[in-house]
């Protein structure tokens, strides 16, 4: 069985680093195939692709985010990260990391998400 | 970026019929490799996403074969039969063809 679960600070202010945690089992990221995205979703909105990093360690970044964002994993202790920097309140959201897999190149299993706000 | 159009932005459905919904992108979805990559996801009440459908035909693990995906390159339909309380939430539509990944702003589907 796939389980995720995301972890962060709950709230911090404007213009620190948000760091994530993806803490998951049922795969590993050093496996062929596997991969791991973070999404977000400001309460009441739509959801918002972030980044996702493969088991070799290649890296996909949103572009609108990508001087922000920074992904990475720990293959031993089935985690992965995601820190994006200088935050403002445009980035208060829900936070959700998913399992990718590359032959069907799909995000099937999702964690249950982390709330985030930013407020001075 | 891709953009992905839903339609409608809610629907309400009598228990036991149907319901379809509707997204369009504005950008091929057919990948050379004749496969299309789009896919739909459902957002229960105070749930995270769970996916439906992939690669736009395709049941996900353990989805009713209530639900259905089908679509031409541009034009994707996801239709539920016999709508049950469960059914309930968010559907969104998704495309992972190409950077960044982009989804639908979300159909609703409410209960009559």
């Amino acid at each position: 069985q796939v389980t995720l679960k995301e972890s962060g600070p709950g709230i911090l202010q404007p213009s620190q680093t948000l760091s994530l945690t993806c803490t998951f089992s049922g795969f590993s990221l050093s496996t062929y195939g596997m991969g791991v995205g973070w999404i977000r979703q400001p309460s009441g909105k739509g959801l918002e692709w972030l980044a996702n990093i493969w088991w070799d360690d290649d890296k996909y970044y949103n572009p609108s985010l990508k001087n922000r964002l920074t992904i990475s994993k720990d293959t031993s202790n089935n985690q992965a990260f995601l820190k994006i920097t200088n935050v403002d309140t445009a980035d208060t959201a829900t936070y959700y990391c998913a399992r990718m897999v590359l032959i069907t190149h799909v995000m099937d299993a999702w964690g249950q998400g982390a709330s985030v706000t930013v407020s001075s | 970026d891709i953009v992905m159009t839903q339609a409608p932005l809610s629907v309400s459905v009598t228990p036991g019929e149907s319901a379809s919904i509707s997204c369009r992108s504005s950008k091929s979805l057919l990948h050379s490799n004749g496969i299309t990559y789009v896919y739909w996801y459902l957002q229960k009440p105070g749930k995270s996403p769970q996916l439906l459908i992939y690669r736009m035909s395709n049941l996900a693990s353990g989805v009713p074969d209530r639900f259905s995906g089908s679509g031409s390159e541009t034009d994707f339909t996801l239709k539920i039969s016999r709508v049950e309380a469960e059914d309930v939430g968010i559907y969104y539509c998704g495309q992972l063809l190409e950077n960044p990944y982009t989804f639908g702003a979300g159909t609703k589907l409410e209960l009559k």
